[in-house]
């Protein structure tokens, strides 16, 4: 089956410590996107890839960067000039860039401080 | 720039009961609308999208949402609760190559 995945589940980071949070489709989407989501605020966007090699910055990019060397990846970094970067993440993808197609989601990864 | 708002945080509902949850948004052209459905520790999933046509739009699960341009709302309903819709809902509009959300209404489903 088709889908995305997002790993791992749970992660842990230390202070100072950067992190990467993966996320694979076999979709065959050429747009995939990074949400943060907080209790009570929704889903914010970080980042956005329209197609391999090309990234925006969402609404929420500062501590954050991406990659996008390959169609089906786009994993995300956490680094340490994120300071609250305890959240759930959500990855998503949809067929092309227009923002009529409905997005795909992962099941999210929980990133949490020890 | 265009924003959704849920005013509902939180709603309880019998198990049988009807249901109807609110979206405004706001945006200035003719917008495309989404209703999606998260379960806790899971990603979001896609229950129904306005685009254009038939204001009243059927998804998955029994549900349906009315685009009301006039108000600009575009509300999700179901007739009968089953206790599996115990969830997060969350509306969406489309803008320039993103999705913006809602904050969310929590639903909790009496037996």
């Amino acid at each position: 089956d088709g889908g995305i995945t997002q790993s791992p589940k749970y992660l842990f980071r230390k202070e100072g410590q950067n992190v990467t949070l993966s996320c694979e489709q076999n979709l065959n989407h050429d747009a995939m996107y990074w949400y943060r989501q907080d209790p009570g605020q929704g889903l914010r966007l970080i980042y956005y890839s329209q197609i391999v090699n090309d990234f925006q910055k969402g609404d929420i990019a500062e501590g954050y960067s991406v990659s996008r060397e390959k169609k089906e990846s786009f994993p995300l970094t956490v680094t340490s000039a994120q300071k609250n970067p305890t959240a759930f993440y959500l990855c998503a993808s949809s067929i092309d860039r227009d923002s009529n197609q409905p997005q795909h989601f992962g099941d999210g990864t929980r990133l949490s401080i020890l | 720039a265009q924003s959704v708002t849920q005013p509902d945080i939180h709603i309880t509902v019998s198990e049988g009961a009807s249901l109807e949850l609110r979206c405004n948004y706001s945006y200035g052209a003719t917008p495309y609308l989404f209703w999606y459905v998260q379960s806790p520790g899971q990603g979001l999933q896609l229950l129904l999208k306005y685009f254009s046509g038939d204001t009243l739009v059927q998804g998955i699960k029994g549900f349906e949402a009315e685009f009301k341009r006039s108000q600009s709302s575009f509300n999700l309903r179901k007739p009968s609760v089953h206790w599996s819709d115990a969830a997060e809902y969350f509306c969406a509009v489309a803008g320039s190559y993103q999705l913006t959300f809602g904050k969310g209404t929590k639903l909790s489903v009496i037996p």
